[in-house]
């Protein structure tokens, strides 16, 4: 069973930076592309990031203060945000690829901005 | 960047009776390869988002069938057969033929 689970979410202060982790496990890990996508409150879903296998290739809705990266042994997704503002308060989820779609999702982390 | 479309924003359906929504993008979805780069979701209250139809009609494993996608060009349409208790929530489409991929603004479904 594809389980994903984030974690790393929480309350930083507007300009601060965090960085969010997705594990995953039962699939290859190595094999797939992995995603970032964010539930806005009262705007809906927004795609953020993602990255390809061995990572050359990287897509990014802010490519400035949103960059995503993998480590395929440890079977570990990241989220690295910087220069955070309050519109980027949201539930974030990591989600696994399936055909240009995404075909498992994690339960989502929370982060707040706010000062 | 492709803006997606959702209509209606709210749909009150009678338990039992079909349901239609609809989604239109401001450019064709059409991949060379012949498919519709459109997928769609639900979002149940409470829970995270699950895949119901990639590349405009397919359904992803254990979609029940009274789900169906259908459409071309720039015009797609995710239908309900018959509403089910468990299909009440927050319905997405999404394009991924050119980034950023972008979705629609969701279209919710509740028991009439």
């Amino acid at each position: 069973e594809v389980q994903l689970v984030e974690s790393g979410g929480g309350l930083v202060q507007p300009g601060g930076s965090l960085r969010l982790s997705c594990a995953a496990s039962g699939f290859t890990f190595s094999n797939f592309w992995m995603t970032w996508v964010r539930l806005l409150p009262g705007k809906g879903l927004e795609w953020v990031v993602n990255i390809n296998p061995d990572e050359s290739q990287k897509y990014s809705v802010d490519s400035g203060r949103f960059t995503v990266s993998r480590d395929n042994a440890q079977n570990l997704l990241y989220l690295q945000m910087h220069s955070l503002r309050a519109e980027d308060t949201a539930v974030y989820f990591c989600a696994k690829h399936g055909p240009e779609s995404f075909d498992n999702w994690g339960q989502g982390t929370l982060v707040t901005v706010s000062p | 960047d492709i803006v997606m479309t959702q209509s209606p924003f709210f749909l009150p359906v009678t338990l039992g009776e079909p349901a239609s929504i609809s989604c239109r993008s401001s450019q064709s979805l059409l991949h060379s390869i012949g498919s519709h780069f459109l997928s769609w979701y639900l979002q149940r209250p409470g829970q995270s988002p699950q895949l119901l139809i990639y590349r405009g009609s397919n359904r992803a494993s254990g979609v029940p069938d009274r789900f169906s996608g259908s459409g071309a060009g720039t015009d797609f349409t995710l239908k309900i057969s018959k509403l089910e208790a468990e299909d009440v929530g927050v319905y997405y489409c999404m394009q991924g033929l050119q980034y950023p991929w972008t979705f629609g603004q969701g279209t919710k479904v509740e028991i009439k």
